[in-house]
């Protein structure tokens, strides 16, 4: 049984440009959700996707961007970087009710290095 | 007031001894209740889940949930020096938002010496 993944595992960009990270779910779950995760901070939220829709979103500028695709796979846009957008980004995936109740697990996470 | 609070230590303690972590929650509707282990430079692992007060025991963890008091904690007994890492207590935000999104403390580091 496949759990979260990631790509890629590590990314170098220079401020202004844009860039894509990718992640699958783990098999079973259709709920992916996107955090950012600093040096010494805990994770934050991004947003969630459920049944292709954004169903919520973090404190985050229109900067930070997603999509969710058929079969559950989920991408993280990032335009327009600036140096401190340089985090680990974090994919979790669960089965979304909303409710309250899902849990979720990380896949290994994608650093991103702006320079 | 932050919605997650942990304290970020270092807590260190001897092989062997029971660590004690601690989180505190500002948000009383919350009802999903997360513990995340978090080695340096690797994405958080689940360790445990609690929804109702009192005490959830897995082999060396047990979790601890107090409502009326907003406090959550992970006891890890008989602690190794591969326990040493960040600790992560997570809320799920009250069902209200229609979401699940996780809301983080920054963590309390642990080390475990021999």
């Amino acid at each position: 049984d496949a759990g979260v993944t990631q790509s890629p595992t590590h990314l170098i960009k220079t401020r202004g440009q844009q860039v894509t990270l990718r992640c699958s779910p783990k098999s079973g779950h259709d709920t992916v959700s996107w955090y950012q995760q600093a040096l010494g901070q805990g994770p934050q939220f991004i947003f969630q996707y459920y049944e292709e829709e954004e169903r919520q979103r973090g404190n985050f500028p229109d900067r930070f961007s997603g999509h969710q695709f058929p079969n559950y796979s989920s991408e993280l846009n990032v335009n327009a970087l600036l140096l401190g957008d340089s985090a680990l980004y974090l994919c979790a995936s669960s089965s979304g009710s909303g409710q309250g109740w899902d849990t979720q697990y990380f896949g290994p996470g994608t650093r991103l290095t702006v320079l | 007031q932050k919605e997650v609070e942990q304290n970020s230590g270092p807590l260190s303690v001897p092989e062997g001894a029971i660590a004690s972590l601690n989180c505190t929650y500002s948000d009383r509707g919350s009802q999903s209740f997360f513990w995340y282990r978090q080695y340096s430079g690797k994405s958080p692992e689940l360790i445990m889940f609690i929804y109702s007060n009192g005490d959830k025991e897995d082999g060396r963890f047990t979790a601890q949930l107090n409502k009326a008091s907003q406090y959550v904690s992970l006891l890890i007994r008989d602690s190794q020096p591969s326990d040493s890492a960040t600790y992560l207590c997570a809320v799920i935000a009250p069902a209200r938002y229609n979401t699940d999104k996780l809301i983080f403390g920054t963590g309390t580091r642990l080390q475990v010496f021999p």
